[in-house]
């Protein structure tokens, strides 16, 4: 069984241009979680989608969306980039969404790199 | 809100002592779910357990093993006799029994297992 698939893997950018990650989560799997990972901050949550609607989201500016097709296949956006943006994008699926979820399966991430 | 605690940032044993990796969490819910996930190299989470707020037995896994207190609001994680294989970040989270928000993950700590 394939794993959660992260496109791309690495990536450069410069200060305001807009970026776009793509994640391929586990066959079977409805629910996309977004995490991003830094250095000082660690991990924090982005946002969940499950059947193509946005059910949770956290605590980062409009500048980061997302959005999930009918094949759970799912996407997240940031215009605008910062510096601070340079992170470890995780993308993690599960079969069902919300506090009944059991583990998280994540992928390798992409890893983003601002200049 | 919520918070986890790992307080220990780098850990460093020789190959075949055991190790505990601490964890201590904040949380209002009722009901709410606690992970641990490894951090190797290659970046991707591994999902090691899950335990929910109302299962305070104490879980043990081969050479890993788990105990939950609720009492004090901790969530420790053993190794026994560890490996080099070992060596990764660990990281404990907690998620609310509704799932908003997604999972809160401590900052990790970073495991060394020398030879």
């Amino acid at each position: 069984k394939a794993g959660v698939t992260q496109t791309p893997r690495y990536l450069i950018k410069t200060r305001g241009q807009q970026v776009t990650l793509s994640c391929s989560p586990i066959s079977g799997h409805r629910s996309v979680s977004w995490y991003q990972q830094t250095p000082g901050q660690g991990l924090q949550f982005l946002f969940e989608y499950f059947s193509e609607t946005q059910r949770n989201k956290g605590n980062f500016p409009g500048r980061f969306s997302g959005r999930q097709f009918s094949n759970s296949r799912s996407e997240m956006n940031v215009s605008t980039l910062e510096l601070g943006d340079s992170a470890l994008y995780l993308c993690a699926s599960s079969p069902n969404a919300g506090g009944r979820t059991g583990e998280l399966f994540f992928g390798e991430g992409s890893r983003l790199t601002v200049l | 809100a919520q918070k986890v605690t790992q307080a220990q940032t780098e850990i460093s044993v020789v190959e075949k002592e055991d190790v505990t990796l601490d964890c201590v969490y904040e949380t209002r819910d009722t009901t709410y779910y606690l992970f641990w996930y490894k951090q190797p190299p290659s970046g991707e989470l591994v999902f090691l357990i899950r335990r929910n707020s109302f299962d305070e037995q104490n879980e043990i896994s081969g050479r890993y093993s788990w105990n939950f207190q609720k009492s004090t609001s901790s969530f420790n994680f053993t190794i026994t006799a560890s490996q080099v294989v070992d060596s990764a970040v660990y990281f404990c989270a907690l998620r609310s029994g509704g799932g908003a928000d997604g999972l809160t993950f401590g900052k990790g700590t970073h495991l060394i297992i020398q030879p």
